[in-house]
């Protein structure tokens, strides 16, 4: 089965700062990668779709990128609301999700 | 709008089973794939397997061969997920979600809210 390897694991950032999350398939997914957030407590939501779409109502600082096995998911300026853990998915089946990156507020 | 919701929490002794509920509203339910994703404390997100609300179809990942069924009622618009044989390490939040698509090459569009499953002696 490919593998989803995110990094780094957790991660510290200041409000302001651009922060990337990488996401590397074990073998080429095309672009069906897709980005969650997942906040403290909270249900999971879709971010980012086939590598870079962005979800409806997602707000603009949240881009991705890449296609084949590297991706990114880039935030250009942390607010506080961003505090959560990140996942990637693959969505061609199985159906396998990246291991997850905590972020948190410097 | 498009809601998923599940039954409440569960707590199990192991060995035995535990089957969850996920009662869809707001769309058409024959046009989505339902996917059930599970959460142990403090850890990520585990895909199990999905159901076509369609055809009926299942595709489960690999360590729940044979522990586990997917079920859809679509008179109900309602999806069930049976785990059997439980041990400790079940212990998790499951999750239903919605497929964006009737095949499974869509991402996660929708949640439920999570069902607690707790399976303890």
């Amino acid at each position: 089965d490919i593998q989803m390897t995110q990094s780094p694991p957790s991660l510290s950032a200041s409000v302001g700062d651009r922060v990337t999350i990488t996401c590397r398939a074990s073998q080429g997914i095309s672009n069906y990668l897709a980005w969650y957030q997942q906040q403290p407590g909270k249900v999971p939501k879709l971010l980012i779709y086939a590598a870079s779409t962005l979800q409806s109502g997602v707000p603009s600082r949240f881009s991705g990128s890449g296609s084949g096995t590297d991706f990114t998911l880039t935030i250009s300026s942390l607010q506080p609301e961003d505090i959560a853990t990140y996942y990637c998915q693959k969505y061609n089946s199985p159906l396998t999700f990246g291991q997850g990156t905590r972020l948190e507020i410097k | 709008q498009v809601q998923l919701v599940q039954s409440g929490a569960e707590v199990k002794q192991p060995g035995a089973s535990v089957k969850v509920s996920c009662k869809t509203s707001g769309y058409t339910f024959t046009s989505n794939i339902i996917i059930w994703v599970r959460q142990a404390p403090g850890q990520g997100l585990e895909w199990m397997g999905w159901i076509s609300a369609y055809t009926g179809n299942t595709n489960f990942e690999q360590k729940f061969l044979g522990r586990v069924t997917m079920t859809t009622d679509t008179s109900t618009t309602t999806a069930y997920m049976e785990l059997r044989s439980l041990r400790s390490d079940d212990t998790a939040v499951y999750y239903c979600a919605r497929v964006a698509g009737i095949t499974p090459r869509y991402p996660i569009d929708y949640w439920g809210q999570g069902t607690l499953v707790t399976v303890s002696s």
